[in-house]
């Protein structure tokens, strides 16, 4: 069993569109990480939670530490931001263990 | 703004030659980690480096791998006789506050 479980696995929507994207660990962390993944490979850090919710323009995240439950929130979402979203937990070491992500594809 | 270099982009190599990976990790970051990511698959993680010694390496990260930081500023990740399976994206990655910084990665093809 993966230690980091997020869904849906895959996800299409239309532009405007408010979006969730879930998370589920079963590891004790430090902090939670949601990261983009552009089509090219290249990873991007969007926020570090550790508690409670965090906004960034658009994007909405949050984390029950009770629940071991992170969800990632695209409100008003566009065709830029299709992408892969992963979660990514971190414990003391500051290793980071990957979600499966989450493959986005907003149409126009 | 500063950042996370990787060269170089992409390496293509033939099953059993020695392939060295290289990054350039953001200057006052003192934790550096290599992951890599097969085709399709989740990113996993490698092993991470802080205060010139390895602090943590994952099964992947056999005999057959190897990292330094020879100068101070690069960081390589060495594999000694690549396998098909080593094919991947792979990620260098170094830390600010719990924070972590990604290269663009190296695309390495074994043949």
């Amino acid at each position: 069993k993966n230690e980091v479980e997020q869904s849906p696995q895959n996800l299409t929507a239309q532009e405007g569109e408010f979006i969730t994207i879930n998370c589920s660990y079963s590891v004790g962390i430090s902090a939670l990480h949601w990261l983009q993944q552009h089509p090219g490979g290249g990873i991007v850090s969007l926020f570090m939670l550790s508690s409670g919710k965090k906004k960034h323009g658009r994007l909405i995240a949050t984390i029950n530490i009770q629940e071991k439950h992170s969800s990632l929130h695209i409100t008003a979402s566009h065709p830029r931001d299709s992408a892969v979203y992963i979660c990514a937990p971190t414990s003391g070491t500051y290793k980071y263990i990957f979600g499966t992500g989450t493959r986005l594809k907003v149409l126009a | 703004e500063p950042e996370v270099t990787q060269t170089p982009s992409h390496q293509v190599t033939q099953m059993g030659q020695e392939v060295i990976l290289r990054c350039v990790p953001i200057s006052n970051h003192l934790y550096f980690y290599w992951y890599r990511q097969i085709l399709g698959q989740k990113v996993e993680f490698l092993v991470s480096f802080y205060n010139n010694e390895i602090s943590e390496k994952s099964e992947i990260f056999d005999d057959q791998f190897s990292v330094e930081r020879p100068d101070g500023s690069n960081f390589t990740l060495k594999i000694r006789s690549t396998k098909l399976e080593d094919s991947a994206m792979y990620f260098c990655a170094s830390i600010s506050y719990n924070e972590q910084f990604f290269g663009p990665g190296t695309r390495l093809t074994v043949l």
